[in-house]
């Protein structure tokens, strides 16, 4: 299979600060996506970027495919983007692979 | 919202039981994928249906089977429960098959097996 890895696993912020979360993959991949689970266990589609660059309000993602990493970007974070953000891989065409995830708790 | 609809929300049973949880993809999905999210093993990726036939395979259990029905909607039964079982049972949906786009997660079903 395919090695997922995020980086870090637990974020502590303050509200308002910036943070970048990472995601290596061990091999090319067809697609990846974005997601954060909220408290009540819900995963949210943030950004489906199999390459390039976009940017959602306060999110933005990078995905350098070439050099298999993938970057999200969190401005001015609020206690409501706290939870766990898992970067997802698609492999060979047919699988679907999770990282770990990043925790995060934004602090009032 | 995502359009993807998991029944039932939350499921208590014992060891040794049998359970059935069903999805309804998005409208225009074909996709329909299944995954398990548990404590130690995070989240896995399970099976795959494009309309209507099999298409991918994951860490599934021989103790674990899907199906997807004309009406594209999906079900996984779980038998033979064991504690292990206990996890959070999410369904998934895309537009395409192996080469498909975007997957969208419905809200899940929360077993616990006691």
């Amino acid at each position: 299979g395919i090695q997922v890895e995020q980086s870090p696993p637990d974020l502590i912020l303050q509200e308002g600060a910036n943070s970048t979360l990472r995601c290596n993959f061990s091999d090319s991949v067809n697609n990846l996506q974005w997601f954060h689970q909220n408290p009540w266990g819900q995963l949210i589609n943030l950004f489906y970027i199999p390459s390039g660059t976009k940017q959602n309000g306060r999110l933005s993602a990078t995905t350098v495919a070439t050099e298999r990493y993938s970057l999200l970007y969190i401005s001015s974070s609020q206690t409501t983007d706290s939870g766990v953000y898992f970067c997802a891989v698609l492999y060979n065409f047919n699988k679907f692979y999770f990282g770990s995830g990043t925790k995060l708790n934004v602090k009032p | 919202d995502s359009g993807v609809t998991q029944t039932p929300k939350h499921l208590i049973t014992a060891t040794g039981q049998r359970v059935t949880l069903r999805c309804s993809p998005r409208s225009g999905d074909l996709s329909v994928y299944w995954y398990q999210q548990s404590l130690d093993q995070g989240l896995q990726f399970l099976i795959q249906y494009y309309n209507g036939e099999e298409r991918a395979k994951g860490n599934i259990l021989e103790r674990f089977s899907a199906q997807q029905f004309p009406d594209l909607h999906s079900e996984l039964n779980l038998s033979s429960l064991e504690l292990g079982d206990s996890a959070l049972y999410f369904c998934a949906s895309s537009v395409g098959g192996t080469t498909s786009g975007e997957q969208f997660f419905g809200p899940g079903t929360r077993l616990t097996v006691l």
